[in-house]
């Protein structure tokens, strides 16, 4: 098992441009989430879905957006990006005890 | 909304001995769950250990344990017999027991404590 993989692992951005984060998780698993990290901080939850077409708002939805097409697939993105969306981006899938598996993550710079 | 701290930014601990990181969390409900992450330099989050707030027996997993005092808000993890592998750093994270709503999917994270094991 893989776990839970995200692509890509390092990515500049100019301000303005557009991108999109893959997750892919091979647990089977119904509930998927994007969390951002900043510098000296925890994780805050972007988006979430609970299943396969169907996503909702986290704590800091605003300038994302998700897609859950597939049940292993969770995407992310940037329509336009802004320098206060440089961070470190996390997917994270939910086990059957209400753990949360996380991928390696994707660092992301908006000059 | 809930929220949890963890007042420790920096902790360091001699290789074999035992440190204990503090967490305190603020929450009006009565079920939830309480977890320890361990975000090594790699960067990948890694469960350590969960506990289910009914429960009143501390959670254990190997050479990591909790000591888990529901009235008090508190929630440490102990980390026994240090290892420089332990090196890393260490996010307390609260998670309602209610599923239908935000809360119930969320994480709630503390900003962390790096944990520095010396040889």
């Amino acid at each position: 098992n893989a776990g839970v993989t995200q692509t890509p692992k390092f990515r500049v951005l100019k301000t303005g441009q557009s991108m999109t984060l893959l997750c892919a998780q091979d647990m089977n698993h119904e509930y998927m989430y994007w969390y951002r990290q900043d510098p000296g901080m925890g994780l805050r939850l972007i988006h979430y879905s609970v299943g396969e077409g169907t996503t909702a708002k986290g704590e800091v939805p605003d300038g994302y957006n998700v897609s859950r097409l597939k049940k292993q697939n969770f995407l992310l993105g940037l329509e336009s990006a802004a320098p206060s969306q440089t961070s470190v981006y996390f997917c994270a899938s939910r086990g059957l005890y209400y753990e949360q598996y996380f991928g390696p993550g994707t660092r992301l710079t908006v000059t | 909304a809930q929220t949890v701290t963890q007042s420790q930014p920096e902790m360091s601990v001699q290789e074999a001995e035992t440190v204990t990181l503090s967490c305190t969390y603020d929450t009006s409900e009565s079920d939830y769950y309480l977890f320890w992450y361990k975000q090594p330099p790699s960067r990948q989050m890694i469960l350590v250990i969960r506990q289910e707030a009914y429960k009143q027996q501390n959670a254990t997993e190997n050479r990591f344990s909790v000591n888990f005092q529901k009235a008090a808000k508190s929630f440490s993890l102990k980390i026994s017999d240090s290892q420089l592998g332990d090196a890393a750093m260490y996010f307390c994270a609260y998670r309602s027991w209610y599923e239908n709503n935000n809360a119930g999917n969320m994480l709630t994270f503390g900003g962390g404590t790096r944990l520095m094991v010396k040889p």
